[in-house]
C-alpha cells in the first residue's frame, strides 16, 4: 500500500505551546484527514480537506492541504492535556476504496 | 446504533485457531472497512464493502483471513489457523458513501478488537 510518512513521531510539549506535525508522500492524494486516537478507542475525525491549498480550521486545530497534493499538516495552538493521543493523518487517492493511514504521531502534553 | 460496535473487545488464543470477530456499523452507512493496527503502527487496510458490490480484498495478508458482510450490515472478520503475528487491534469503520464530497464522509471507526495471540 501507499505509504504516508508522518513526523514527528513523537512529542512532548508543555501545556499551552503550539504543535505541529505534518504528513508527507511520493504520490498524490485528492484528500486529507486528520484522526485522533485516545487509548482504547477507534481514530476519530477531527479534520478533512478536499482541495490542494486548502486551510481549515476546527476550534484550536488548523490543517492545510498542501498545494503539490503530496503533503498536508496539522497545527494544534495552545495545547491542553486533554490534547494528548495518537493523531493519525490518512489520504485518499482518486480511484481508490480506501484510505491510507500515516504511522501516527503520539502527543504528550505536560501540565 | 448511535456509533460502530465491534466484539469482542479483547480476545486472547492459542495460536493455531480460528477466531471471529464482528462488527455492527451505523445504521444507514453502506461503506464499511476492516484495518488492522499493530503496536506502535499505523492503520493497515484489510477489506472494503460496499453496498452489494463484490469487497475488495486486497488488503488481506493472506489467505487465512477472509471476511464476510451479511444483508449489507454486520460484518464478520475470520482469521483461520492463527499466528502471533496476527496479534492487533482490529478496527471496523463505516461510512455514508464511497466517495468524499465534502461535509462529514469521513469514516466512524469502533473502539476496535484487541486480538492476542499466544
Amino acid at each position: 500500500g501507499q505509504q504516508l510518512n508522518q513526523s514527528p513521531q513523537s512529542m512532548f510539549i508543555q501545556e499551552g505551546e503550539d504543535v505541529s506535525m505534518n504528513c508527507t508522500s511520493s504520490s498524490i492524494f485528492n484528500t486529507w484527514l486528520w484522526y485522533k486516537q485516545d487509548p482504547g478507542e477507534g481514530p476519530v475525525l477531527l479534520i478533512a480537506l478536499y482541495k490542494a491549498g486548502e486551510l481549515t480550521s476546527n476550534g484550536r486545530l488548523t490543517a492545510q492541504f498542501g498545494i503539490t497534493r503530496k503533503d498536508s499538516f496539522l497545527n494544534i495552538s495552545a495545547s491542553i492535556p486533554s490534547d494528548v493521543g495518537i493523531y493519525f493523518c490518512a489520504g485518499r487517492q482518486t480511484g481508490a476504496n480506501n484510505l491510507f493511514f500515516g504511522t501516527g504521531t503520539r502527543l504528550t502534553v505536560i501540565p | 446504533g448511535a456509533g460502530v460496535s465491534q466484539s469482542p473487545s479483547n480476545k486472547v488464543t492459542e495460536k493455531g485457531k480460528d477466531v471471529e470477530l464482528r462488527c455492527d456499523p451505523i445504521s444507514g452507512h453502506t461503506a464499511l472497512y476492516w484495518y488492522r493496527q499493530s503496536l506502535g503502527q499505523g492503520l493497515e487496510f484489510l477489506i472494503y464493502f460496499q453496498g452489494n458490490s463484490a469487497p475488495d480484498k486486497s488488503g488481506l495478508p493472506s489467505d487465512r483471513f477472509s471476511a464476510e458482510r451479511t444483508g449489507g450490515s454486520v460484518s464478520t472478520l475470520t482469521i483461520q489457523r492463527t499466528q502471533q503475528e496476527d496479534s492487533a487491534v482490529y478496527l471496523c469503520a463505516s461510512s455514508l458513501a464511497f466517495r468524499f464530497t465534502g461535509g462529514s464522509y469521513g469514516y466512524t471507526f469502533g473502539s476496535g478488537t484487541r486480538l492476542t495471540v499466544v
